[in-house]
């Protein structure tokens, strides 16, 4: 039941360079929706969210876009770190803020090239 | 900064026997949950504990598993008797209602 999905597994991108992270939901209940990056061995870290009723959220370098009749939401992160790579995992909520179930994507492995 | 904390990091068990994994989530959250990743595959949720009782599960927590709040600080989660397909990375993570915060994970291996 894939209800949120990341269909790129992996991405390479040039220090400096914009990376771009996509992810697509089929669950039109879902109302909000975050951002996580994980490292092998850790535990996933919140990154930034947005809520349904936004359509852009901007946190330093990163900022997330979500098209809701599309059902299409985008990292972005500018200017790319090598620091950044890592996995980023999409995760999806019903309820109005993050405090129910989250849905997540199979991650996308971003590599940053030095 | 504060931060989830989880205990053991690894825990190797035989197939039937019970294990209990311990989390200790940030202090003033209210909303606590357990998800775990299979090697090779997506985090999913597993149950959400919401004062002092369950407020959501998956179907994957069947019987065999269950949530306490022992005290103050500590969340754990509990299975009975393992079975092979529990091996996986166990995440407990805490809300303060809008961002859920993991922990580091306990990598559970049932043999």
């Amino acid at each position: 039941d894939q209800q949120v999905k990341q269909n790129s597994p992996s991405l390479s991108v040039q220090e400096g360079r914009i990376s771009i992270l996509n992810c697509d939901y089929t669950n039109s209940m879902f109302d909000y929706f975050l951002w996580y990056k994980k490292y092998p061995a850790e535990g996933p870290t919140f990154l930034i969210s947005i809520s349904s009723i936004k359509d852009k959220n901007e946190d330093g370098r990163f900022t997330v876009f979500l098209n809701k009749s599309a059902k299409h939401l985008s990292l972005h992160i500018v200017p790319s770190q090598p620091g950044d790579s890592a996995v980023y995992f999409c995760a999806a909520s019903e309820g109005d803020f993050g405090n129910e179930k989250l849905t997540f994507g199979t991650g996308t492995r971003l590599t940053i090239i030095p | 900064e504060p931060e989830v904390t989880q205990t053991p990091s690894h825990q190797v068990t035989q197939m039937g026997q019970e294990v209990i994994l311990r989390c200790v989530p940030i202090s003033n959250h209210l909303y606590f949950y357990w998800y775990r990743q299979i090697l090779g595959q997506k985090v999913e949720f597993l149950v959400s504990f919401y004062n002092n009782e369950i407020s959501e599960k998956s179907e994957i927590f069947d019987d065999q598993f269950s949530v306490e709040r022992p005290d103050g600080s500590n969340f754990t989660l509990k299975i009975r008797s393992t079975k092979l397909e529990d091996s996986a990375m166990y995440f407990c993570a805490s809300s303060d209602e809008a961002t859920q915060y993991f922990g580091p994970g306990t990598r559970l291996l049932v043999l």
